[in-house]
């Protein structure tokens, strides 16, 4: 069964708005869960690294003040994008470590268009 | 960070085996060596994992060279569900960040 869920599948907003995209982790607890953003036909790229209860770890090029990311709970993670725009279209996924180290499991992905 | 290379495509016939190969060069002494695959608008699904050892499991095989700059992920008897882009990626240092290459776009024909 399913490891990771995502929240919504798929989401359609206007330019200007904001959306959040939950990230839960069903079977155990996370204290670091992964957010993933995949433009069409190309590869996975890391976002940035969410911390529970601390502040996320951003790779570099990616802004901080428009991917907000919260994460709350052992077993829950949003990413919200503000102010979105149409190239902030993609595939947004996210990932979590099982319970032994050494299998990352991804959740389904959300596909978010801005019109 | 140890980066991958891997061939854009590759084609198989249903039955035989595919075997993709990964390049990871500048790999260290404690990386691991992932695979994952990812069907076409789903999240990517973890296939196996090495160090330093080949490694087989329900899936796959992973044959990783005694000097470990690459590595072939085997895929016994392919099937048309197989047909999926194929990452070899390396886990970076102590952390527990996956960083994607470019993949292997897998086409299992009939």
């Amino acid at each position: 069964g399913a490891v990771v869920s995502q929240h919504p599948s798929w989401v359609i907003c206007k330019s200007g708005t904001s959306v959040k995209i939950e990230c839960r982790s069903l079977d155990f607890q996370a204290t670091t869960m992964f957010w993933y953003r995949q433009f069409p036909k190309q590869s996975l790229m890391l976002m940035a690294t969410s911390n529970e209860g601390s502040k996320a770890t951003y790779e570099q090029g990616v802004e901080k003040d428009k991917f907000l990311i919260n994460h709350a709970s052992l077993t829950l993670s949003t990413l919200t994008v503000t102010s979105a725009h149409p190239e902030d279209s993609s595939f947004y996924i996210c990932s979590v470590w099982g319970s032994t180290p050494y299998e990352q499991y991804f959740g389904p992905g959300t596909r978010l268009t801005v019109t | 960070d140890a980066k991958t290379t891997q061939p854009p495509s590759m084609d198989c016939a249903e039955g035989r085996a595919a075997n993709l190969p990964c390049n990871h060069s500048t790999i260290s002494g404690n990386e691991y060596v992932y695979w994952y695959r990812q069907i076409h608008s789903q999240g990517p699904q973890y296939i196996i994992h090495g160090l330093k050892n080949n490694e087989t499991n329900e899936m796959a095989s992973l044959i990783i060279t005694e000097d470990r700059k690459s590595s072939t992920l085997i895929l016994p008897h392919a099937t048309l569900r197989d047909t999926a882009v194929y990452y070899c990626i390396v886990r970076v240092g102590d952390t527990d960040k996956l960083i994607f290459g470019t993949g292997t776009r897998l086409q299992v024909f009939p």
